[in-house]
């Protein structure tokens, strides 16, 4: 089977920063993307790492290590508006759609 | 604008009721996906085409149907078959399977 575990939970304060750990366990492995949901809305994509290391798009940063099975998303000068439910999700074949992890609910606190 | 729109964005079925659930895209993706979201969950897989005329099915394909004739339009049917169809509904598409680009979704209720 295919799982992937996420914190359920975080709450962070304004201009801090948090990161979002996800470790997977899956029948194979091509990348980890991470998407973010507001409540009532659609997932937006993050990022997608396939290769070890660090990946920086402004605030937000993905990190991958394939040999832990892990990665994480990492949010800097944490805004109001970045409270919201991130999902990490597995691409684990060339063709295969994305399985995706329960999500982390985000809360921005003043 | 490019993008995917889903419609109805509320729909309110009685039980025994087929409905079917539209999602059109103009990104030209080949591939589209039918995720089902529940409160505090994750998005299970439902159903995806990879080319038109073809789909297959995902984790939780009973009690739905989809069918896909044309590169922009996949939609999908929840049958009486469904025990359980209250969810919320995510029609996506994308150029990449890591990159999913979202419908707005359909929040499905049963009365």
């Amino acid at each position: 089977g295919q799982s992937l575990e996420q914190p359920s939970e975080v709450t962070a304060v304004e201009g801090a920063i948090v990161q979002i750990n996800c470790t997977y366990q899956t029948s194979g492995f091509y990348g980890l993307s991470w998407y973010q949901q507001h409540d009532g809305g659609a997932p937006t994509f993050l990022s997608y790492n396939a290769l070890d290391g660090l990946e920086e798009t402004g605030r937000f940063s993905s990190f991958l290590s394939r040999s832990d099975s892990y990665g994480y998303l990492l949010l800097q000068e944490l805004q109001m508006k970045d409270s919201a439910s991130y999902f990490c999700a597995v691409r684990t074949s060339g063709n295969t759609p994305l399985v995706f992890g329960k999500g982390t609910r985000l809360s921005v606190i003043a | 604008d490019g993008g995917i729109t889903q419609s109805p964005k509320y729909l309110f079925r009685k039980e025994g009721q087929n409905v079917t659930l539209s999602c059109e895209q103009n990104l030209n993706h080949d591939a589209m996906y039918w995720y089902r979201q529940d409160p505090g969950q994750g998005l299970r897989l439902i159903y995806y085409s990879q080319i038109v005329n073809d789909f297959q099915k995902g984790d939780i394909a009973e009690g739905y149907s989809v069918s896909r004739e044309k590169k922009e339009s996949f939609p999908l049917t929840v049958t009486s078959a469904q025990k359980n169809p209250t969810a919320f509904y995510l029609c996506a598409s994308g150029p990449r399977p890591g990159e999913l680009f979202f419908g707005e979704g359909s929040r499905l209720t049963v009365l």
